[in-house]
Parts: structure tokens; C-alpha cells; sequence
């Protein structure tokens, strides 16, 4: 069955590192997106990508990045990672011209 | 930027009680969905509402997409313990932003036994 993952499920790091997760999907889908997800704000959309080659800001850009080298891989990568950044981490993907999202299981990242 | 605002934030019942969360925005959307997340899990999509007045129903629950598609409402029938979860609504703007979704701040139902 196709699938989207993220990898890792949990992780800690400490402020000012490079971090990067990443997220695969099986979908062959040409929309992936990156959200956070924080108590109160429900999820606001970071980076998303139309295909490869193609990255744009969301909402919450400031301190991430995303590159999309192939189809079914967008990693987000936290340049210096702040405690501001402490969040669960969701990747999703949609068909073209499709707006229904699936979504992975998400990153539970704390940065100390 | 457009905003959703959902309501009420948490709800706490017994089972076979109804309920509704409501979904209010000033902005029209193009489309607007339903999901419900477990703890732990993502988002798995519920309903996808898309003309002004429109009523889906999915067994006991019952959605509905506001005549001017500004707002939506997820109405529970009979509520049962399986129904404990968050419940997310997500506005598509339209145009060529697929996928791109604008999301409610979420409500946290749980069902008592």
C-alpha cells in the first residue's frame, strides 16, 4: 500500500544544531507540504513543493528549509534550531490539482 | 492571510450525547475539510465539504458547508467512546494552491464512557 513516513518519530536536540527530517512518500504525489503542529494554533504550514525543483514559503518559514530533489523525498531541514522550534513536525502530500492532504505520523522534536 | 477559527476548543461528554464543533471564518473558501487525529498519529481526512449549503453524512456524523462557504459544522449524533480525538477543519482558498490548507485550531473531543 502506498504510504508517507517520517523518519525520525521523536528526537532531541540541542539549540543552535542542524537538524534535518525527513519524510518519503510512495504516493507518487506532486504536492508535499511540512506543517507544525502547537496547542492552540493547530498546524501551520511551513514549506511546501508543486514538484521537483519547486520549494515555497508557507506561513512559518523563518529558520527552515526544504529541497525536493525527486518526487517522493521533501526533507525539512532547521538551519540552527531554536527552543521556539519545539513542536510535532507533520509532512503530507496531495495528488496534482487535488487539495485532500495525507498526512505522515509526524516528528515530536524538542530542541533543549 | 485567511483564518479559521473552531469551536469550542475541548469538549468533554458521556457517551450517546450529541454535539456540534463549529468552524467560522470571515474569508470564503474554495473548499473545506474535516479530519480527526489520534494521539500520536496524523491527520486522516473525514469530509471534504465544497458547495455553499451542502450536508455530507458520514454514519453519525453530519457535516455541513455554510451557504456563503465561510463557515462549517461537524454535528455528532449519539456520541460514542471511539469518537474521543481531535478534530481539525481546514479551509482550501482555491485557485492553484493545491493542498494548501489553512487550518481551525482543533477541538479536543472526549467521550466518557
Amino acid at each position: 500500500d502506498a504510504e508517507i513516513t517520517q523518519s525520525p518519530r521523536h528526537k532531541i536536540t540541542e539549540t543552535g544544531r542542524q537538524v534535518t527530517l525527513a519524510c518519503h512518500q510512495t504516493w507518487n504525489h506532486n504536492n508535499m507540504f511540512w506543517y507544525r503542529q502547537d496547542l492552540g494554533h493547530g498546524l501551520r504550514l511551513i514549506h511546501y513543493s508543486y514538484g521537483v525543483q519547486d520549494t515555497n514559503k508557507g506561513e512559518v518559514s523563518d529558520g527552515y528549509s526544504v529541497s525536493r530533489s525527486n518526487t517522493e523525498d521533501l526533507p525539512l531541514t532547521l538551519e540552527s534550531a531554536a527552543s521556539s522550534q519545539t513542536s510535532v513536525y507533520f509532512c503530507a502530500s496531495s495528488e496534482y490539482r487535488v487539495s485532500e492532504a495525507f498526512f505522515g505520523q509526524g516528528t515530536r522534536l524538542t530542541v533543549v | 492571510t485567511q483564518l479559521l477559527e473552531q469551536s469550542p476548543q475541548f469538549l468533554s461528554i458521556q457517551e450517546g450525547e450529541n454535539l456540534t464543533v463549529y468552524c467560522n471564518s470571515s474569508s470564503v473558501f474554495s473548499s473545506l475539510q474535516w479530519y480527526r487525529q489520534e494521539p500520536g498519529e496524523g491527520p486522516v481526512l473525514l469530509v471534504t465539504v465544497v458547495t455553499g449549503g451542502e450536508v455530507k453524512k458520514l454514519k453519525r456524523l453530519t457535516f455541513q458547508f455554510g451557504d456563503a462557504r465561510k463557515d462549517s459544522s461537524l454535528h455528532i449524533t449519539a456520541a460514542q467512546t471511539g469518537d474521543t480525538g481531535l478534530y481539525l477543519c481546514a479551509g482550501f482558498a482555491g485557485g492553484t494552491s493545491y493542498g494548501k490548507l489553512t487550518f481551525g485550531q482543533g477541538t479536543i473531543l472526549t467521550v466518557h464512557p
